[in-house]
């Protein structure tokens, strides 16, 4: 199985903040990679979908990159409403794996 | 604009089974796959099965191979994950969410989530 590994795993920061979260997969993903919002007692939320599309509705403040093993996800201008746990998420031969998940606060 | 609602929280003895529901609304049934992903507290998202209703298809996690099945009512736009053999290391919040379906491939994006059912096993 693909195993995700995320860095940091959490991470302190000011309003305004340039955000910068890694993934990294076992193996070749290609752009099969995902990025998810969580907060407290809540559904994830999908945030951007194979590697580098904003999903509708959400801020472009969030982006994220890469392919093959490595990928990115930034949040350009942090925000007070973006303090939650941010998870990482392949798909490859028809199964799903979640990265460990990274928690973002101030 | 769909909607997957989920059926409210359980208590289970180890063991046991438990049977969770979710219902989609929004029209998009026959066209999707529905995931079970659990988070047990204060853990990450855990991936454990999927079904496509309109293929019948389903696939499971390899952890949960054997003990888990995912069923679905085209009928009713239902969704079903049942349990068995249930253990204290199953208490956990499990949602059900969407993967759109391009054509017959799986999107690999979970777009609608449900609200969650916290089941608890105990003795």
């Amino acid at each position: 199985d693909i195993q995700m590994t995320q860095s940091p795993s959490s991470l302190s920061a000011s309003i305004g903040d340039r955000v910068t979260i890694t993934c990294q997969a076992s193996q070749d993903i290609r752009k099969y990679l995902n990025w998810y919002q969580q907060k407290p007692g809540k559904a994830p939320k999908l945030l951007i979908y194979d590697a580098s599309n904003l999903e509708r509705g959400v801020p472009s403040r969030f982006s994220g990159g890469g392919s093959g093993t490595d990928f990115s996800f930034t949040i350009s201008n942090l925000q007070p409403e973006d303090i939650a746990t941010y998870y990482c998420q392949q798909y490859d031969k028809l199964l799903f794996t979640f990265g460990p998940g990274t928690k973002v606060d101030f | 604009q769909v909607q997957l609602v989920q059926s409210g929280a359980e208590v289970k003895k180890p063991g046991s089974s438990v049977k969770v529901s979710c219902k989609a609304s929004g029209g998009t049934f026959s066209s999707s796959a529905l995931s079970w992903v659990r988070q047990a507290p204060g853990q990450g998202l855990e991936w454990m099965g999927e079904i496509v209703p309109f293929l019948g298809t389903t696939r499971y996690a390899h952890r949960f191979q054997g003990r888990v099945t995912i069923t679905a009512d085209k009928s009713t736009s239902t969704a079903y994950m049942e349990l068995s053999s249930l253990r204290s290391e199953d208490t956990a919040v499990y949602f059900c969410a969407r993967a759109p379906q391009i054509g017959y491939d799986n999107s690999g994006y979970f777009d609608y989530w449900g609200q969650g059912t916290l089941v608890t096993v105990s003795s």
